[in-house]
């Protein structure tokens, strides 16, 4: 099973500030499976972004994906008070495995 | 526009199985490039991919689950279901389901590439808890 490692656990950000978000695999994961999800409080999770860099359907470009092998990177250009939330990866593995997640918190 | 709803027992007494189905609307469930599954988040922490079907009824488990899982699907009815035996305290969580697709592009001498798109739609989920 790839284990997926997320960093940081919690960062705290400004409005219009540049978060950068790491996941790390455990072993090397194919590019056209990673994943990410954005999931609001209460919400369901949303796809932000397939095949470690293409956007899904309706995600704002600020939005971006980066990373090959065991490290890949969620990074948005200028948060948005509506990007608050938590963002998971997601490798398409046998078995599926998701990493712990990331919480972006208002500073 | 697709949407995906859980519907099920929201409390089941310890060692009993829950059953939980997917009512799929707005789009067919018979396109062999779309995974039907089913993901799990305990309160408070992260997401645990369970299971998944295609409508043919090829079907994929977690390892750490699959002595308890069953998915399938009735592509007739447009809904999937799942059932999970012998629950205990650990199970409580919100189930959620989900519609993932890949697909194939025939490439010279046989092979193929695969792509994978994520999990692009999802249910809103269903609270479970497990209580005597």
């Amino acid at each position: 099973e790839i284990v997926l490692t997320q960093s940081p656990g919690t960062l705290s950000l400004s409005p219009g500030e540049r978060a950068t978000l790491s996941c790390r695999a455990s072993e090397s994961v194919t590019s056209i499976y990673l994943a990410w999800y954005q999931q609001k409080p209460g919400q369901a999770p949303r796809l932000l972004i397939y095949g470690t860099s293409s956007r899904a359907t309706g995600i704002p470009d600020r939005f971006s994906g980066s990373g090959s092998g065991t490290d890949f990177t969620l990074t948005i250009s200028r948060v948005e008070p509506e990007d608050f939330a938590v963002y998971y990866c997601q490798q398409y593995g046998s078995p599926i495995t998701f990493g712990q997640g990331t919480r972006l918190e208002i500073k | 526009q697709l949407q995906l709803q859980e519907s099920g027992p929201r409390l089941v007494k310890p060692s009993e199985t829950l059953s939980l189905t997917c009512i799929v609307s707005g789009d067919s469930m018979s396109s062999s490039n779309y995974q039907w599954g089913w993901i799990r988040q305990p309160p408070g922490k992260g997401l645990e991919w369970i299971a998944f079907i295609y409508y043919s009824g090829s079907a994929y488990y977690n390892p750490s689950l699959k002595s308890r899982v069953t998915i399938s699907v009735d592509p007739s009815k447009n809904q999937f279901s799942l059932k999970l035996t012998s629950v205990t305290a650990a199970d409580r969580a919100v189930y959620y389901c989900a519609r993932g697709r890949e697909s194939y592009e025939n490439l010279k001498g046989f092979q193929r590439a695969h792509y994978y798109y994520g999990m692009e739609v999802w249910g809103q989920g269903t609270t479970v808890t497990v209580s005597s």
